[in-house]
């Protein structure tokens, strides 16, 4: 059975601190990892696809790299604006595998 | 332009009432998706429409009913709902399969009472 483990389950910081999300995942035949950042009451928004190991994308503060068993999102320098909670997911079988998020809160 | 636009935002419902769902999308995907979100877990996937052919998740209760009209369009009837059936329900689309990212419509936050 396909697993997603994210880690911290929440992480708070100081705005410029930089610090890294973990994803990790256990499946028979990745065929793409998502990041997704959803804010309260709201869709979650898509931020990267990863598809193999060694595989690096960046948009604005955040970088998402990937491994052969996980994946990391690094925060450069967040602001206030980037308290979400961050969704990863993985795709295997034909539907996507959710991992319980974690909530990034970004002090002033 | 990756919007996906759901209505209603909101719908308070009885649990005899009948009420329908709809979820839009402009972007030409081919497959499209209804999730069930509860408060602090992540989406459970409920329904997948893939060139309008349906899959089912064996454990959504038959009390949900989607529909796919066309190829853009998505809806989700309820009926008999139960108050554990509260919940933000998103619909989603990509471009073809589970292997292309899936853009997310805002949600319809449904209570049932």
């Amino acid at each position: 059975e396909d697993q997603v483990t994210q880690s911290p389950e929440a992480l708070r910081l100081q705005e410029g601190e930089s610090s890294s999300l973990n994803c990790s995942y256990t499946v028979s035949g990745l065929r793409g990892l998502f990041w997704y950042r959803q804010d309260p009451g709201k869709g979650p928004e898509f931020l990267f696809t990863l598809y193999s190991a060694g595989e690096e994308k960046e948009k604005e503060r955040l970088k998402a790299t990937l491994t052969k068993k996980e994946s990391f999102l690094h925060i450069t320098a967040p602001k206030p604006e980037d308290s979400a909670t961050y969704l990863c997911a993985v795709h295997s079988g034909g539907q996507l595998t959710f991992g319980s998020g974690t909530q990034l809160t970004v002090l002033p | 332009d990756t919007e996906v636009t759901q209505t209603p935002k909101h719908l308070v419902m009885g649990m005899t009432n009948k009420k329908s769902l709809k979820c839009e999308q402009h972007m030409g995907h081919r497959a499209m998706y209804w999730y069930k979100q509860k408060a602090k877990k992540p989406p459970e996937l409920m329904f997948v429409y893939s060139y309008e052919k349906l899959s089912i998740n064996e454990s959504v209760p038959s009390r949900f009913s989607p529909e796919c009209p066309n190829s853009s369009l998505l809806n989700l009837h309820l009926h008999a709902l139960q108050p554990e059936d509260s919940a933000l329900y998103l619909c989603a689309s990509s471009q073809e399969g589970a292997a292309y990212e899936q853009y997310f419509g805002p949600g319809t936050r449904l209570t049932v009472t």
